[in-house]
């Protein structure tokens, strides 16, 4: 079936520094999303992306859609203690079903 | 407007176990969507309920089985339930069978020991 790797599993950075994840798949989605989840909360989506090679931001998140429309990354800018959770791409392959990356679970030192 | 209201919050069952869990729509949405988390992973999708018909199924047996109302609320029903069934269970409501405009629910938490 359908899987995604999103990598990388977890991170611990500082609080101002910069964050990159993404994802990769091994077959072609229509449509990709990254989701925020925090502990005892379903995700929430941050960006929506639609077209290969579409980059789009959304405050201090920037994420892009592969040109080969396998894989996205999603980068937040001069992280904060918010930004704390655990991050999921999502692809929509075209039926009616999203398929999930294992999730990125991002800590930050203050 | 209310967003999507899951119950129960938390369940524990014993292998071998029915359970129904329960979820409502954010208003003005007709279709749902459930997705088992297990703990450490991402979501993976069960089914769709659109207008009270199932509209696409994931990888998951007959044992798990859903319904949706008139008012576009929806249940899931699982049987003989084993100890993989242990999960975070999250109900998706959008408009028209819309993937992107997901709301998800907060989650049921399912023990089976």
């Amino acid at each position: 079936g359908q899987q995604l790797n999103q990598s990388p599993q977890s991170m611990f950075i500082q609080e101002g520094e910069d964050v990159s994840m993404n994802c990769t798949s091994s077959s072609i989605f229509n449509t990709w999303l990254w989701y925020k989840q925090d502990p005892g909360e379903g995700p929430v989506l941050l960006i929506a992306l639609y077209k290969a090679g579409e980059l789009t931001s959304n405050g201090r998140l920037t994420a892009q859609f592969g040109i080969t429309r396998k894989d996205s990354f999603l980068n937040i800018s001069a992280s904060i203690p918010s930004d704390v959770g655990i991050y999921f791409c999502a692809g929509h392959p075209g039926a009616q079903k999203l398929v999930f990356g294992q999730g990125t679970r991002l800590t930050i030192n203050p | 407007e209310t967003g999507v209201t899951q119950s129960p919050t938390h369940l524990i069952k014993t292998r071998g176990q029915q359970v129904t869990l329960r979820c409502s729509s954010q208003s003005g949405h007709n279709t749902v969507s459930w997705y088992q988390q297990a703990l450490g992973q991402g979501p993976q999708f069960i089914f769709q309920y659109y207008r009270e018909e199932e509209n696409g199924r994931g990888n998951f047996p007959p044992r798990f089985s859903g319904l949706q109302f008139p008012n576009y609320s929806s249940e899931l029903n699982v049987n003989a339930l084993e100890l993989d069934d242990s999960a975070l269970y999250l109900c998706a409501s959008s408009s028209d069978r819309d993937i992107v405009g997901y709301t998800f629910g907060s989650g049921t938490r399912l023990t089976v020991v």
